[in-house]
């Protein structure tokens, strides 16, 4: 299984409607980020959370909110989704302390009609 | 906050020659610089990454470069083969204990042809 677990993999929904995009991790870190990624854009950060009761924002948290429901839970939201915020959308993972490496899920790709 | 560049946005190279792609970064106190391997539907994966104290930094087929006072950073892989094909990113932050807010350039596709 893996380490840092998306879900939905793959959501196609439309304008205006309410997404939830979740992350599971059983990596023990406390560490968690949600990334967006766009050809030609690269990655880039939505959201942080270094532990439970610490959330930030990142480069391009506007049009997303998010929930640290536990150590090992972090889940991102789109209030009302506009067709621009179709992307692949990753989770990571980091430990207090480490090298830096962060660990990501596999994606989630979200289509907004 | 920081900006990084990467060049070229692809490149192809045939089997067994030397692949070099090159980064710059805008942030002088940057000091922590990775590069992230992404295969065909995974996400990122950690590959090699370099600390500001360091000019260089060696794994195998594959080096790191930095270059401090002109903010660029280089990733080489020789010898290579097809299972490098992928898309690499590289990245720069300002590594601290409670901070690992990575800045990630925009990615190379990388073609190793047979």
């Amino acid at each position: 299984d893996a380490d840092v677990t998306q879900t939905p993999r793959n959501r196609i929904t439309k304008t205006g409607k309410r997404i939830m995009l979740e992350c599971s991790q059983t990596k023990g870190h406390d560490r968690m980020y949600w990334y967006r990624q766009d050809p030609g854009l690269g990655l880039r950060l939505i959201y942080y959370s270094f532990d439970v009761k610490d959330i930030n924002k990142g480069e391009i948290s506007d049009g997303y909110s998010v929930s640290r429901q536990a150590q090992a839970k972090f889940s991102l939201s789109l209030e009302s989704a506009i067709p621009n915020q179709t992307a692949l959308y990753f989770c990571a993972t980091s430990d207090l302390g480490s090298t830096g490496e962060l660990f990501f899920g596999e994606g989630s790709r979200l289509t907004v009609l | 906050g920081e900006n990084v560049e990467q060049h070229p946005s692809t490149l192809s190279v045939q089997e067994g020659d030397s692949a070099v792609i090159k980064c710059t970064y805008s942030d002088s106190a940057s000091n922590y610089f990775p590069w992230y391997k992404q295969e065909l539907g995974k996400g990122p994966q950690l590959i090699i990454d370099i600390r500001s104290n360091v000019g260089e930094k060696k794994d195998q087929r594959i080096a790191v470069t930095l270059n401090k006072t002109a903010k660029h950073f280089s990733l080489h892989i020789t010898e290579t083969q097809p299972e490098d094909s992928a898309v690499y990113f590289c990245a720069a932050s300002y590594f601290q204990t409670g901070a690992n807010n990575l800045f990630f350039g925009t990615g190379t596709r990388l073609t190793v042809i047979p």
